[in-house]
């Protein structure tokens, strides 16, 4: 079935790394834009970047530009978010989820298909 | 980028209709046809449930359907069941260096 599965979550210390990645299963993996989008514990959904079908566009939401880097792999249906100098702001719950396409058209606003999440604590 | 507006708990009996606010501003929700709404049970991820204002995916119920005026989009769910109960999230494409804003979000209680 269309699945998704993030993992690579962690404790880590602030101004420390992390990769995250997310594997994709049960549907063309290369034909959709991608997201990451976070939600801190109790508290509401920020998306965070997307990345083309192709790799040629990405982008950022303005709290992490310039520290966060999204990647694909088609080749390995998978996903990834780079994440450094990370700040206790960044402690979320971090999903991956597939930009919503039907019919040949694509909406640029809606995410159909999401994953499970994994946790990412920044705190020393 | 701030987030869209949203009450912050909406409730309803079984079989009532209840409608969620989402206001934003010309930007984003004011600005495009782009707004969706997400249904998110405790510890699950968020499901698709509006697209593009007014929009059913396929296999939701057509007891959900959105609506928008000006700059506040609207959830509204009729024939309220019990499984409704959860957090709904606005969304909304902008013309912000941050393409996307979700809403504050609002907890449904079926009373």
């Amino acid at each position: 079935q269309v699945q998704l599965v993030e993992s690579g979550g962690n404790l880590v210390k602030p101004g420390g790394s992390l990769r995250l990645s997310c594997a994709a299963s049960g549907f063309t993996f290369s034909d959709y834009y991608m997201n990451w989008i976070r939600q801190a514990p109790g508290k509401g959904l920020e998306w965070v970047s997307y990345i083309s079908s192709s790799n040629t566009y990405t982008n950022y939401a303005d709290s992490v530009k310039g520290r966060f880097t999204i990647s694909r792999d088609n080749a390995k249906n998978s996903l990834y978010l780079q994440m450094n100098s990370l700040r206790a702001e960044d402690t979320a719950v971090y999903y991956c989820a597939r930009r919503y396409c039907s019919g040949g058209s694509c909406s640029p606003d809606a995410f159909d298909i999401w994953g499970q999440g994994t946790m990412v604590t920044v705190s020393s | 980028q701030s987030a869209l507006t949203q009450p912050a708990s909406v409730s309803g009996s079984p079989g009532q209709s209840i409608t969620i606010s989402c206001t934003g501003t010309s930007s984003d929700v004011g600005g495009y046809n782009y707004v969706s709404w997400y249904q998110q049970h405790p510890g699950k991820a968020p499901k698709l449930m509006i697209y593009e204002v007014s929009n059913r995916p396929s296999g939701v119920s057509n007891r959900f359907s959105g609506s928008k005026s000006g700059n506040t989009a609207s959830l509204t769910i009729s024939g309220l069941q019990a499984e409704d109960e959860a957090d709904y999230y606005c969304s909304s494409y902008t013309s912000s260096s941050t393409p996307y804003v979700f809403g504050t979000g609002t907890e449904v209680t079926v009373l």
